[in-house]
């Protein structure tokens, strides 16, 4: 198996522009997360999805991000207009069900100018 | 709503040197606990984890774990590190109903002095 497949692995954009990171979870998995990782904040949940459904979007940080999950096998994270305190590592991981352990993508790294 | 909390942000141990990560968690039922391994540039790796029944659980890379319920820790040993333990490395929290989602702390990086 490939693993949780991540894309870009770097973005680097300016501030006011679409940014739109790509996750393919694992086959079978049927729970999908996406985090954000900062130095000052550490491992932020955003939002995670169970059997294509968004369950818990708290943690996205306001309405210029959004998440979808069309199908198990595709999520995307955007953020429009894209600002320079949402450079971060982004990562996505999938599991197989509850209390399963999560399986990690290498991460995109952002950076808005 | 749970939450993690890992109190040391920086830790050095010399290599052979024992080793405890500790993490504090706050959840109202018993929770499923995970501790993770990030080496730089990566995502994370599970070590172990958690569910029930005995409280010293084993991991990987001869890490172990003890889920104390009376203090609410889950902290992380080993006991000689060696150089290439050198990482960051998270505690993270389930919840065993169906608001499943999962925590993490900040993380503690661990320094190896040779």
């Amino acid at each position: 198996d490939a693993g949780v497949i991540q894309s870009p692995r770097h973005e680097v954009t300016e501030m006011g522009q679409e940014v739109t990171l790509r996750c393919k979870p694992i086959s079978g998995h049927n729970s999908l997360f996406w985090y954000r990782q900062t130095m000052m904040r550490g491992l932020e949940l955003l939002i995670y999805f169970n059997n294509n459904v968004p369950i818990d979007d708290s943690g996205m940080p306001e309405d210029r991000f959004s998440a979808k999950m069309p199908n198990a096998s595709f999520s995307t994270l955007k953020i429009q207009p894209s600002e320079p305190r949402d450079s971060a590592v982004y990562f996505c991981a999938s599991r197989r069900g509850l209390g399963e352990k999560l399986f990690f993508g290498s991460g995109t790294q952002l950076s808005v100018l | 709503a749970q939450s993690v909390t890992q109190p040391d942000i920086h830790i050095t141990v010399s290599e052979g040197a024992s080793l405890e990560l500790r993490c504090n968690y706050s959840y109202g039922a018993t929770p499923y606990l995970f501790w993770y391994v990030q080496s730089p540039g990566q995502g994370l790796q599970l070590l172990l984890k958690y569910f029930s029944g005995d409280t010293l659980v084993q991991g990987i890379k001869g890490f172990e774990a003890e889920f104390k319920r009376s203090q609410s820790s889950f902290n992380l040993r080993k006991p000689s590190v060696h150089w290439s333990d050198a990482a960051e490395y998270f505690c993270a929290v389930a919840s065993s109903g169906r608001d499943d989602k999962i925590i993490f702390g900040k993380g503690t990086r661990l320094h190896i002095l040779p």
